[in-house]
């Protein structure tokens, strides 16, 4: 079946602008996070999602930084007044439930460039 | 909370030496461990994890990794490189929960000819 897909797949933006960055978990995934991951680093929480609510944001750099799924399946992240450090790769994954542990797969990430 | 260090960001090893990545944590609770491979523009995909039991884990592509809590560690290892584990290597530590993971800064494994 098909895996955690995320569109585009690079975005070049100017600062300032805004950005929406989408990600389509796999089917009958309740679970759904996001990460940033850094030229550099590893993948850093961002926010998670239980079915529609955000049920953990606390990883948001700032309020710059929004994320919805309102159908409980396609997330948007969302990143106002972009600025140069937002450039990072966005990753997002999904997984069956949040609750114990259960497998997070993984898209392919959006690469973000401010200039 | 949870942490993990990895030791060493970038590694070296000749086509059919042995693989070792080092990766320490930290957790306030028991730990589930993890190890994820990243291959350049692909998302990361799960080598192998840790989270009750049997604390030599085997994973996919040969990996295998032991969990030692009297030294915080959870290194990976592999008898024999080959060049398609060329790629970069991410340590994970989570409270039992998806929602707690946290990763470490990577390492980046060259295999030479």
């Amino acid at each position: 079946g098909a895996g955690v897909s995320q569109t585009p797949s690079n975005k070049v933006t100017e600062k300032g602008k805004y950005v929406e960055l989408r990600c389509d978990p796999i089917s009958g995934h309740t679970a759904l996070y996001w990460y940033r991951q850094s030229l550099g680093q590893g993948p850093e929480f961002l926010i998670y999602f239980q079915g529609t609510g955000a049920a953990d944001d606390s990883g948001l750099p700032n309020d710059r930084f929004f994320a919805v799924r309102p159908e409980g399946s396609v997330s948007t992240l969302k990143i106002q007044r972009t600025e140069r450090g937002d450039s990072a790769v966005y990753l997002c994954a999904s997984s069956l439930m949040v609750v114990g542990y259960n497998e997070q797969f993984f898209g392919p990430g959006t690469r973000l460039t401010v200039l | 909370a949870q942490s993990v260090t990895q030791l060493g960001s970038h590694v070296s090893v000749s086509e059919g030496a042995l693989v070792l990545l080092r990766c320490n944590y930290s957790s306030s609770v028991p730990p589930y461990l993890f190890w994820y491979v990243q291959y350049p523009n692909q998302g990361l995909q799960l080598l192998l994890k840790y989270t009750t039991g049997a604390t030599l884990v085997k994973g996919i592509n040969g990996f295998e990794a032991e969990f030692k809590k009297s030294e915080t560690s959870f290194h990976l290892t592999k008898p024999s490189a080959h060049m398609s584990d060329a790629a970069e290597y991410f340590c994970a530590v989570s409270g039992g929960n998806n929602n707690d993971m946290r990763f470490g800064a990577g390492t980046r494994l060259t295999v030479k000819p």
